[in-house]
């Protein structure tokens, strides 16, 4: 249980074309979604925190107009990166949690990770 | 803001020995303590975790010990196996609202068969 998948896996644009990740919980409800942004050999970085319905907090340092999020559903939320640059290249994960879980309100479920390389 | 600290950066150790990896946190009203193993290119996948009414939690190979009054938590394993190579990461949070995780700097883990 408590399955979170991403897609795409991985993807390549060029250079200030917009491009959209998506997140799902696949077998359980997600009252909060979070996007995370990892550099090679580096810790993860917390981007922003979205609630289904509501619009997400970003982290300090994040343009939220950079970096969209929309999580309209209790199953799926989707990251943009709008006008990507080379500098945006990196590997973004995304996790869920439902508070709602006896015992595992706290838990974030990972999901596979998108790997994005802007030319 | 909640401060965790993760050592050591790299540890190898010889198959069937045993590893720790040690973190402290900064946030006495932390609360929640999970641990999860990150393979390369794939998302950290959650192993073990505690929280603050436990002192130790066993599963298998795994085990996770956490100090509330030094604040700070330990994972141990055991008879470790070539697939537990990989990074771990300890992670911190209180357990309401929306109060995110925050994350050690990682352990690169490597078991020399």
């Amino acid at each position: 249980g408590a399955v979170v998948s991403q897609h795409p896996s991985r993807v390549i644009c060029k250079s200030g074309t917009s491009v959209k990740i998506e997140c799902r919980s696949l077998d359980f409800q997600a009252t909060t979604m979070f996007w995370y942004r990892q550099f090679p050999k580096q810790s993860l970085m917390l981007m922003a925190t979205s609630n289904e319905g509501s619009k997400a907090t970003y982290e300090q340092g994040v343009e939220k107009d950079k970096f969209l999020i929309n999580h309209a559903s209790l199953t799926l939320s989707t990251l943009t990166v709008t006008s990507a640059h080379p500098e945006d290249s990196s590997f973004y994960i995304c996790s869920a949690r439902d508070f709602r879980l006896a015992g595992r309100q706290e838990t974030q479920y990972f999901g596979p990770g998108t790997r994005l390389l802007v030319l | 803001g909640e401060n965790v600290e993760q050592h050591p950066s790299t540890l190898s150790v010889q198959e069937g020995d045993s590893a720790v990896i040690k973190c402290t946190y900064s946030d006495s009203a932390s609360n929640y303590f999970p641990w999860y193993k990150q393979e390369l290119g794939k998302g950290p996948q959650l192993i073990i975790d505690i929280r603050s009414n436990v002192g130790e939690k066993k599963d298998q190979r795994i085990a996770v010990t956490l100090n509330k009054t030094a604040k700070h938590f330990s994972l141990h394993i055991t008879e470790t196996q070539p697939e537990d190579s990989a990074v771990y990461f300890c992670a911190a949070s209180k357990n309401f609202g929306n109060e995110k995780l925050t994350f050690g700097t990682g352990t690169r883990l490597t078991i020399i068969p």
